[in-house]
């Protein structure tokens, strides 16, 4: 399974563009990226997927460079609603199972 | 579609006592997960199934059990609780890619 290095914590202010990028230099040939969000008490909540280039969605883009060893969430105009953390998860379809590991992830906070 | 439910939300045992915590999906999923997660810590993978009838260990499956007799429920056993149980458990289901829908999780207190 591929490691994933995420900053632990990162704080900022409401309004602002928050880029939270994750490492993972062993990614497999067959391995999609996936960011996740948890809240306290809650489950972690999928927020975007991707395998190379760019992808956006209504809440996040996520952009991947040609080599795939690292990945960059991009939060556009953070609210204090934002404030989570961020999980970065890589791995292939089903050849390991689904099998993930979730590492730390990195605490954000929005201040206001 | 209630998506991934879990039960109890809370409790708490005993030590040496055992229990089960229920998990069931209605959205027809193959892959189902259970993870544990401690204060500040990220998510450890304790169990995981394929489908009915295939389950295997992951990372953390000592001290626990599972079953999958069918595709909607995915029950995990702690057989004599200890302290070192005490946290926060979630059921996962998968549909594509890795991409994983999540119950709202079962604190466990074990005293």
């Amino acid at each position: 399974l591929a490691k994933t290095t995420q900053p632990i914590s990162m704080d900022s202010y409401e309004g602002q563009e928050v880029n939270i990028t994750c490492s993972h230099n062993n990614i497999a040939t067959n391995d999609y990226i996936t960011w996740y969000q948890q809240f306290p008490s809650q489950g972690p909540r999928f927020i975007i997927q991707g395998y190379k280039t760019k992808v956006t969605n209504e809440v996040a883009s996520l952009f991947i460079p040609a080599d795939r060893k690292s990945s960059t969430l991009s939060l556009p105009r953070v609210s204090l609603s934002d404030t989570a953390v961020y999980y970065c998860l890589v791995g292939g379809d089903n050849t390991n199972a689904g099998k993930s590991t979730f590492g730390d992830g990195t605490t954000l906070t929005v201040k206001p | 579609n209630a998506g991934v439910t879990q039960t109890p939300k809370f409790r708490i045992l005993k030590i040496g006592q055992s229990m089960t915590l229920q998990c069931t999906q209605d959205m027809n999923h193959n892959y189902m997960y259970w993870y544990r997660q401690d204060p500040g810590m990220g998510l450890k993978l304790i169990y995981y199934s394929v489908g009915a009838g295939i389950t295997d260990k992951g990372e953390v499956p000592n001290g626990y059990n599972v079953s999958r007799s069918t595709t909607e429920d995915f029950p995990l056993r702690l057989e004599l609780a200890a302290p070192s149980q005490t946290s926060v458990y979630f059921c996962a289901s998968r549909d594509r890619v890795e991409t994983q829908y999540f119950g709202p999780g079962t604190r466990l207190l074990v005293l």
